[in-house]
């Protein structure tokens, strides 16, 4: 029973690379986001997707790229790292609104810490 | 865009004593969801308890329990005969009705149990 799983875990870039993030889940979830953790400032949500094939802006999405192909992915892609995007990413999913099993709770990743020099 | 807050940075309270956070939020929208995540160092973040607006009722699991005052759009987390295992970092969400899908987190509050 995996739930939401992030990979990697850990990752240190130099400025200028690019790098994907990558979320699954196994709880046949409509709905994935993106969020990035920073000490101070919550978490704010960089990305979502109500769907496959569906993207849609966050609070903070420049810099940042995602993709759903497929249903039970979301990734995050960053083209051009820069070091005001360390931080720790998580990614979550949920039901759709309204469904019979809606009820608003979002499922969470382990997190994924990134740090860019 | 809803707004949520979290005044208090940092609270300690002394283990199997009573401590409130504080939430407060800004929205127009008549239905929607607020809810209590728990992140341990773990980094973990853990559905701790969740309202409806549309509900009344307080919402209650175990020895945590809200004081939602939807005139007053606040929304505090009482958790009762703390425990060591209660520490960590406590954020406030709020969630939209349908079509509003983003989950809007507070900055969070700091909670340190006091052996």
């Amino acid at each position: 029973n995996a739930g939401v799983t992030q990979t990697p875990k850990f990752r240190v870039l130099k400025t200028g690379q690019s790098m994907t993030l990558l979320c699954a889940q196994d709880m046949n979830h409509e709905y994935m986001y993106w969020y990035r953790q920073d000490p101070g400032m919550g978490l704010r949500l960089i990305h979502y997707s109500v769907g496959e094939g569906t993207t849609a802006k966050g609070e903070v999405p420049d810099g940042y790229n995602v993709s759903r192909l497929k249903k039970q992915n979301f990734l995050l892609g960053l083209e051009s790292a820069a070091p005001s995007q360390t931080s720790v990413y998580f990614c979550a999913s949920s039901y759709p609104t309204g469904g019979s099993l809606y009820t608003g709770e979002l499922f969470f990743g382990e997190g994924s810490r990134l740090t860019v020099l | 865009a809803q707004t949520v807050t979290q005044s208090q940075p940092e609270m300690s309270v002394q283990e199997a004593e009573t401590v409130t956070l504080s939430c407060t939020y800004d929205t127009s929208e008549s239905d929607y969801y607020l809810f209590w995540y728990k992140q341990p160092p773990s980094r973990q973040m853990i559905l701790v308890i969740r309202q409806e607006a549309y509900k009344q009722q307080n919402a209650t699991e175990n020895r945590f329990s809200v004081n939602f005052q939807k005139a007053a759009k606040s929304f505090s987390l009482k958790i009762s005969d703390s425990q060591l295992g209660d520490a960590a970092m406590y954020f406030c969400a709020y969630k939209g009705g349908f079509g509003n899908e983003k989950l809007t987190f507070g900055t969070g509050t700091r909670l340190t149990i006091i052996p």
